[in-house]
C-alpha cells in the first residue's frame, strides 16, 4: 500500500524559515517523479514544486520561484521542501504527491498524503 | 495555461446524470486529469490524458475531450460522489481548475 506522510508543518512568523518532509513507503520511491502541491484554507489546488527521479529535472511555481527549494533522499525514501522567506500567502495545507511518471514532462498526481499545516502569521 | 471549469457549483440528485466542463487558455491536446476531494481528505485521481480510468475508480466516471475543451460525467450519481472536482492540465508546470463542487440537491 502506498503511504505519503508529510510532516514540518506549524505556526511561523513571516520572513522565517521551515522544512517539510514527506516519507514515503509501498513502492519503489526512486522510480518516480515526486511533487508538493498546497491548499489554502477554503480554497483550491495550487502545484508548488517537483522532482525528477534522480533530481535531474526541478520545476517551482513562480509564486515561490527563489524561496523554496525541493529535494529527495531516495536511500531515505523522502521528499522535502525548504522553505525561506516565508510569507502570509503561503498558509495552507501542503500535500506530498507521488507522480505517475518518472519524469516532470507530464504530471499526474496519483498518490497523495495527508498533508501538513503551515501557517504564516505574526 | 488556464483552466476554467464549469459550472463552479452544481447541486444534483442521487441517480441523475452529472457534466462538468473544463475549458483550458490554449491547447493541451488530451493532457488533462480529473480529481475529487472530499471535505478534510487529499485529493484522489479518477481520469488521465483526457479519458483513461484510474485503477479502481468505478466505471461510471468518464473523461472526453482534447484541444481545449474537455468534460467529466457520471453517469449515475452515488451518495459518495458528492464532493469538489477539479480539472489539471499536465504539462510540467501544472495548473488546476477552480473546482466544481457538486452538492447534493
Amino acid at each position: 500500500e502506498v503511504q505519503l506522510v508529510e510532516s514540518g508543518g506549524g505556526l511561523v512568523q513571516p520572513g522565517r524559515s521551515l522544512r517539510l518532509s514527506c516519507a514515503a513507503s509501498g513502492f519503489t520511491f526512486d522510480d518516480y517523479a515526486m511533487h508538493w502541491v498546497r491548499q489554502a484554507p477554503g480554497k483550491g489546488l495550487e502545484w508548488v514544486s517537483g522532482i525528477s527521479w534522480n533530481s535531474g529535472s526541478i520545476g517551482y511555481a513562480d509564486s515561490v520561484k527563489g524561496r523554496f527549494t525541493i529535494s529527495r533522499d531516495n536511500a531515505k525514501n523522502s521528499l522535502y521542501l525548504q522553505m525561506n522567506s516565508l510569507r502570509a500567502e503561503d498558509t495552507a495545507l501542503y500535500y506530498c504527491a507521488k507522480d505517475i511518471a518518472a519524469d516532470t514532462a507530464m504530471v499526474t498526481f496519483d498518490y497523495w498524503g495527508q498533508g501538513t499545516l503551515v501557517t504564516v502569521s505574526s | 495555461i488556464q483552466l476554467t471549469q464549469s459550472p463552479s457549483s452544481l447541486s444534483a440528485s442521487v441517480g441523475d446524470r452529472v457534466t462538468i466542463t473544463c475549458r483550458a487558455s490554449q491547447g493541451i491536446s488530451s493532457y488533462l486529469a480529473w480529481y475529487q476531494q472530499k471535505p478534510g481528505k487529499a485529493p484522489k485521481l479518477l481520469i488521465y490524458a483526457a479519458s483513461t480510468l484510474q485503477s479502481g475508480v468505478p466505471s461510471r466516471f468518464s473523461g472526453s475531450g482534447s484541444g481545449t475543451d474537455f468534460t467529466l460525467t457520471i453517469s449515475s450519481l452515488q451518495p459518495e460522489d458528492f464532493a469538489t472536482y477539479y480539472c489539471q492540465q499536465l504539462n510540467s508546470y501544472p495548473t488546476f481548475g477552480q473546482g466544481t463542487r457538486l452538492e447534493i440537491k
